[in-house]
């Protein structure tokens, strides 16, 4: 079975700082990688996906992950957080037409 | 383009009680899903349906949780009777469809057991 790892359970940054937030998966097949993204009040939604080709994404917000196979891993990055990045922030992965399995999570917390 | 829309947003029972959550897809997808997201933990399936179908259920307790799709749009999800453990948000999302198809997600239905 796909299992999903996040290393951090909170992350607190200044503003400006660079963010790398860890995302490891159990799969030994091909995969299909997701980082969902939860801002305060709102619902879920996509920042990015990697199905196949450059394994350097790119998403919305200036939010880009790399897909490193031998390290079964696919950590968030962005260069310089802003306030409005304060959310909580999930890795997910499926196989195939197999549901999405998540991660527990990653609170972002950007303080001025 | 309207999104998912779920009701109740909140709601409080008792343990033993029973209570239903609704879920509006983004018209036109067929596939939908039930996720529980407990306090601290990230999204769990509980159930996949792709149009009216059910594609996998092999998470969701059974003896005391149901859902269906009416129709292969609407969706409900029931507890009955529900336990303290089953207090967590309830999401419902949708895709065009599965696989590589992105979700979207519902604000989601907070469940509390007391």
């Amino acid at each position: 079975a796909q299992s999903v790892s996040q290393h951090n359970h909170h992350v607190i940054l200044s503003e400006a700082a660079s963010l790398e937030l860890g995302c490891n998966y159990s799969y030994g097949g091909t995969v299909n990688l997701f980082w969902y993204v939860q801002y305060p009040g709102q619902h879920l939604q996509l920042l990015l996906k990697y199905f196949s080709g450059d394994p350097l994404v790119k998403g919305i917000k200036g939010f880009e992950a790399e897909f490193i196979k031998s390290k079964f891993s696919f950590n968030l990055r962005k260069p310089s957080v802003q306030w409005s990045d304060t959310a909580e922030y999930f890795c997910a992965v499926n196989s195939g037409n197999t549901p999405l399995v998540f991660g527990k999570g990653t609170r972002l917390s950007v303080i001025a | 383009e309207a999104g998912v829309a779920q009701s109740p947003r909140y709601k409080i029972i008792e343990k033993r009680q029973s209570v239903a959550f609704w879920c509006n897809p983004i018209s036109g997808h067929a596939t939908l899903y039930w996720y529980q997201q407990i306090l601290g933990q990230g999204p769990k399936l509980l159930i996949q349906f792709q149009n009216n179908g059910v594609v996998d259920d092999s998470q969701l307790p059974k003896d005391r949780f149901s859902a269906e799709r009416l129709k292969g749009v609407d969706s409900t999800l029931k507890i009955q009777p529900a336990k303290l453990e089953d207090s967590a948000v309830y999401l419902c999302a949708s895709s065009l469809t599965g696989g590589t198809g992105e979700l979207f997600f519902g604000e989601g239905s907070r469940l509390t057991v007391l």
